[in-house]
């Protein structure tokens, strides 16, 4: 199993629905979960960070975490184009102490 | 303005040639990191220092060598480099403490060429 997981998609959402992307990672002492958004041509831009003593809501952004079966979610609500992007799951390896990054999944977000 | 600024933005470069990228953070963090992106690849960690020192390197070729003279200041040299090293290579940094569950924050990135 990979390390960290994402569906690459491309993943097309209407726009003003709840885009849901999810993230699964295989060390269950990480502790430690990051979401990037990265635009085509630019560098990855942070959107959230959780740590694993819970969810955490921002704006339209939330970041959700299923510890028992390892996964993490971010969940855009009411879409806007502007939200089209590669959006980029990182986990923090708890044994060797490492972030490691997925390889992202494309969102579309549909006019 | 990211607080993290790498120089230069583009570089194309023949096999043989000699260049250095750039990093400067001023978000006063303490650890720094260089990654390369490839076209349909996860990100890829090659370095990364930690107050100065260098804690991680991740089996890259001796054709690429890292330089931390501060914590504030990264450096890559280049030198004989392949066509397959052309990519996006990507600085962050990151609070030094508990590096792994710190946030990294990235600069626009280098992208790089090679003839």
């Amino acid at each position: 199993q990979k390390e960290v997981e994402q569906n690459s998609g491309p993943l097309s959402v209407p726009e003003g629905a709840i885009a849901s992307l999810n993230c699964t990672y295989s060390d269950r002492g990480s502790q430690s979960f990051f979401w990037y958004r990265q635009y085509s041509g630019k560098s990855p831009e942070l959107i959230m960070f959780i740590y694993s003593n819970g969810d955490k809501e921002d704006g339209r952004f939330t970041a959700q975490l299923n510890k028992a079966s390892q996964y993490v979610s971010l969940l855009i609500r009411d879409s806007q184009p502007s939200d089209s992007a590669t959006y980029l799951c990182a986990v923090n390896m708890n044994r060797d102490d490492k972030i490691i990054f997925g390889k992202g999944t494309r969102l579309h977000i549909l006019p | 303005e990211t607080g993290v600024t790498q120089t230069p933005r583009h570089l194309v470069m023949g096999m043989t040639n000699k260049k250095s990228l750039k990093c400067e953070q001023h978000l006063g963090h303490n650890a720094m990191y260089w990654y390369k992106q490839s076209a349909k690849k996860p990100l890829e960690l090659m370095f990364v220092y930690n107050f100065k020192e260098q804690t991680e390197n991740n089996s890259v070729p001796s054709r690429f060598s890292p330089e931390c003279p501060n914590s504030s200041h990264l450096f890559l040299h280049l030198h004989t480099l392949q066509p397959e090293d052309s990519a996006l290579y990507l600085c962050a940094s990151s609070q030094g403490q508990g590096a792994s569950n710190q946030p990294q924050h990235f600069g626009d990135g280098t992208r790089l060429s090679i003839l």
